[in-house]
């Protein structure tokens, strides 16, 4: 089992260009995540999935946008990227664990956006 | 707002035992988990509290007291490999998890 696969790991955009951030997870899980990463903030939700055909705003939504595109995939949009937005971005999908839900992460995305 | 406070770093001796606590400050409640981290790698789920008192996994144990809106991560017999970031991370209410800036642990030979 691949687990949660994301793709691109490494990107470099210059200011005001758009790009795509792919996930995928092979667990069945109905619950997907997308999280940035900065030093010393720990991780902060953007946005998630409750089930498919759901999506809604976590901590930090401006300036992005997500799609769930079916059961397996949950993409995240920069439609104009900003420096502020360089981060490590990391997607994740959940299955509940008691009163919790159980996160299970990508390996990641470094972007830097110059 | 929403907050976790977590302590930025500690250093521990191999073998030895370290506590790594976290404070919260949250509009909902429904459990406390905690996630380790290596150096660039990705979280991974270590354990979590519902309800008060002591949880253990092996040499991990957890800790929750909602009343003091207090837990922490108690590390037994601490190896070269514990050296990594953890995270607390609050399950607010549905799918919203929001985690701690997350403390690093330094495990010294």
């Amino acid at each position: 089992n691949a687990g949660v696969t994301q793709t691109p790991k490494f990107q470099v955009l210059k200011t005001r260009q758009s790009m795509t951030l792919q996930c995928a997870q092979d667990m069945n899980h109905n619950s997907m995540y997308w999280y940035r990463q900065d030093p010393g903030m720990g991780l902060r939700l953007i946005y998630y999935s409750a089930s498919e055909g759901t999506t809604d705003k976590g901590e930090v939504p401006n300036g992005y946008n997500v799609s769930r595109l079916n059961k397996r995939e949950f993409s995240l949009r920069l439609e104009s990227a900003a420096p502020s937005q360089t981060s490590v971005y990391f997607c994740a999908s959940s299955v509940p664990q008691g009163a919790v839900e159980k996160l299970f992460f990508g390996s990641g995305t470094q972007l830097s956006v110059l | 707002g929403q907050s976790l406070e977590q302590p930025s770093e500690v250093t521990a001796v191999e073998g030895a035992i370290v506590q790594m606590n976290c404070t919260y400050q949250t509009s909902g409640f429904y459990g406390l988990s905690w996630y380790q981290q290596h150096d660039g790698g990705a979280p991974t789920f270590l354990s979590y509290n519902a309800l008060d008192g002591l949880e253990e996994t092996g040499r991990f144990s957890s800790f929750l007291s909602r009343s003091d809106s207090y837990g922490y991560l108690l590390l037994q017999e601490l190896q070269m490999k514990d050296s990594a970031s953890y995270f607390c991370a609050v399950n607010t209410g549905g799918f919203k998890t929001i985690f701690g800036a997350g403390t690093r642990l330094f495990v010294k030979a």
